[in-house]
């Protein structure tokens, strides 16, 4: 397994604004996964995108997937107050293979 | 509803006992897991269990044990051994249908005292 780095550590924004997070990996995956995690609560699976897809949306949230760099993006546009939380990626590559998180990023939206 | 749940929400310990934090799912997912996380980190993998009877450490198992006798629990039991067991900890299950997504429970917070 492996795990993604998600960049920035922290981003602050104003709500309306959008808000784009990085995740990098280093070796092939058959997908990957972005969660949200509430302070204190645990972590929401908010989209998968499988390596054979460069692009998917759902809702408000876009994630791109770029498996030359290794590396996906999550953007989310119109941000609110409430999805003030920390978002991790989570690499997956493949079957029997445990997902392991990092240290995600903080977002702050703010009014 | 469909879910995971892990009880207690809090605890607290006194330093040199064991305590056991449950978790149960009723998704019929295979695989589950244990996850620690400490005051503004990550995640980190205790222990997880791909199918009954059977398991593996993760990165931070010593001080901690598990079992699965029944596929739909997957109890951790944090030792006397764990020096620093102060932290939140994460239950969580899966299944290879859904590309490995991974459900989670709400958390147990730890506090030894």
């Amino acid at each position: 397994s492996q795990q993604g780095e998600e960049d920035p550590q922290a981003l602050s924004i104003q709500e309306g604004e959008n808000a784009t997070m990085n995740c990098s990996y280093k070796t092939s995956i058959n997908n990957l996964q972005w969660y949200r995690q509430n302070s204190g609560r645990g972590l929401v699976h908010l989209i998968l995108i499988r390596s054979n897809e460069r692009e998917k949306h759902s809702g408000r949230l876009r994630v791109t997937l770029d498996t030359s760099k290794k590396s996906s993006s999550l953007l989310i546009t119109a941000s609110r107050a409430a999805d003030t939380a920390s978002y991790f990626c989570a690499p997956y590559t493949g079957t029997a293979s445990k997902l392991t998180f990092g240290t995600g990023t903080r977002l702050q939206v703010t009014l | 509803d469909g879910g995971i749940t892990q009880s207690p929400k809090y605890l607290f310990r006194k330093e040199g006992q064991n305590v056991t934090l449950s978790c149960e799912q009723n998704l019929n997912h295979d695989a589950m897991y244990w996850y620690r996380q400490d005051p503004g980190q990550g995640l980190r993998l205790i222990y997880y269990s791909q199918i009954v009877n059977d398991f593996q450490k993760g990165d931070i198992a010593e001080g901690y044990s598990v079992s699965r006798e029944k596929k739909e629990s997957f109890p951790l039991t944090v030792t006397s051994a764990q020096k620093n067991p102060t932290a939140f900890y994460l239950c969580a299950s899966s299944h290879p249908s859904s590309g490995n997504t991974i459900y989670f429970g709400e958390g147990s917070w730890l506090t030894v005292v």
